[in-house]
């Protein structure tokens, strides 16, 4: 059974451009979930999507936005880059709402120039 | 609102000692926790969680957890550590009310041959 793919694995951009990475769930997961990692910040919640629908947003700023497609993938958009935004970025499936079900990828690593 | 103490940001161990991972949580409502290790470019790994029922948890490689309400921990512990255990090890709580996970700054285990 394939995991959590998460694409890019690695990404570098350029202050002001914006990004979009993919979320691939676990087969028969109809949640999805995102988080940030930093060094300064750790790990934090920015929302998750069950059924095409945005059930729970983290305090993030409205540059961070996502999305949730039929087939239970999801996007994730970062419009005008900041430097803070270098983070691995986590997905977690889950097959029912919420996190107890969750299954993490193995994220994508943005850099930030 | 929830938060997650790791007291310990790096714990030195000699292979084959004994390790306790402290994690404290704060919570005004019925939670579940986990454990999660995260090797180096990677993402997180689930070794254990407790949801209900039995408050002594265990994972496949060794480790275990209790849960324990009245002093709000849920310590992981291993009898007898490995290379291969080096890691970081993250403490996460999540509440049924709020599907979203809180995590610990986590704990680096480091094993001395």
């Amino acid at each position: 059974k394939a995991g959590v793919t998460q694409t890019p694995r690695y990404l570098i951009k350029t202050r002001g451009q914006q990004v979009t990475l993919s979320c691939s769930p676990i087969s028969g997961h109809r949640s999805v979930s995102w988080y940030q990692q930093t060094p300064g910040q750790g790990l934090q919640f920015l929302f998750e999507y069950f059924s095409e629908t945005q059930r729970n947003k983290g305090n993030f700023p409205g540059r961070f936005s996502g999305r949730q497609f039929s087939n239970s993938r999801s996007e994730m958009n970062v419009s005008t880059l900041e430097l803070g935004d270098s983070a691995l970025y986590l997905c977690a499936s889950s097959p029912r709402q919420g996190a107890s079900g969750y299954t993490f990828g193995s994220g994508t690593r943005l850099t930030v120039v | 609102a929830q938060s997650v103490t790791q007291l310990d940001s790096q714990v030195p161990v000699f292979e084959e000692a004994p390790v306790e991972l402290r994690c404290n949580y704060s919570s005004s409502v019925s939670v579940y926790l986990f454990w999660y290790v995260q090797y180096p470019n990677q993402g997180l790994q689930l070794l254990l969680k407790y949801l209900s029922g039995s408050t002594l948890v265990e994972s496949i490689n060794g480790f275990e957890a209790e849960f324990n309400k009245s002093q709000t921990s849920f310590h992981l512990r291993k009898p007898s550590v490995h290379i291969s255990d080096t890691a970081e090890y993250f403490c996460a709580v999540g509440d049924f009310g709020n599907e979203k996970l809180t995590f610990g700054t986590g704990t680096r285990l480091t094993i001395i041959p």
